[in-house]
């Protein structure tokens, strides 16, 4: 069964600071990976797509990819009390549309 | 952007009853549309996948029959709840696939009680 994995947390960092995720995943013919934020109860945001291996940045956001790994990461920096939420990987499987979510990391940012 | 309207977004029914939640992608056509439901404190769960014009297809466990998918238009789908009972309260999310770019827009989500 294809699995995405996070650390469920919370994970706790103050303002300001870089706030790390990670996320693991099984299916090694994944092609689309996805980072969402969500708000207690409120539907997944996109952050960020990304689709080789390497680093992408948007803004205070950069996803890293590492295919080899079979490993996503989402870094936050300058952290701020409004990132506090949690943040899902998503990950599109080969031959496939669907998106395969991992349990999610809460992220804290305390002032 | 792309936005996907859901409606409603949030509905408390009688058991027994059931429930129509609506999907609209608004500014582009959709070829596909999921359906997922996600329970307090835990990931969203793909229940089903539908493309314009054709039969939803299942994830395993999920009751076909009680979870009525209708994807008339590249514009619109709709998941019904048949005979709601308690341990249907969820909150449950759409998302489209644009045709053009491939990118997934999640409705505001529908927050459902059964009591």
């Amino acid at each position: 069964q294809k699995e995405v994995e996070q650390n469920s947390g919370p994970l706790s960092v103050p303002e300001g600071a870089i706030a790390s995720l990670n996320c693991t995943y099984s299916d090694r013919g994944s092609q689309s990976f996805f980072w969402y934020r969500q708000y207690s109860g409120k539907s997944p945001e996109l952050i960020m797509s990304i689709y080789s291996n390497g680093d992408k940045e948007d803004g205070r956001f950069t996803a890293q990819l590492n295919k080899a790994s079979q490993y996503v990461s989402l870094l936050i920096r300058d952290s701020q009390p409004s990132d506090s939420a949690t943040y899902l990987c998503a990950v599109k499987g080969e031959g496939t549309d669907k998106l395969i979510f991992g349990t999610g990391t809460r992220l804290q940012v305390f002032p | 952007g792309a936005v996907v309207s859901q409606h409603p977004s949030w509905v408390i029914c009688k058991s027994g009853t059931s429930v129509k939640i609506e999907c609209r992608s608004l500014d582009f056509q959709a070829t596909t549309m999921f359906w997922y439901r996600q329970f307090p404190k835990q990931s969203l769960m793909l229940m089903a996948t539908s493309n314009e014009g054709s039969k939803a297809t299942y994830e395993q466990g999920v009751e076909k029959d009680k979870f009525l998918i209708n994807h008339a238009s590249l514009t619109l789908s709709t998941l019904t709840v048949t005979s709601a009972h308690p341990e249907d309260s969820s909150f449950y999310i759409c998302s489209a696939r644009d045709r053009l770019n491939y990118g997934y827009t999640f409705g505001s989500g529908t927050r459902l009680t059964v009591v």
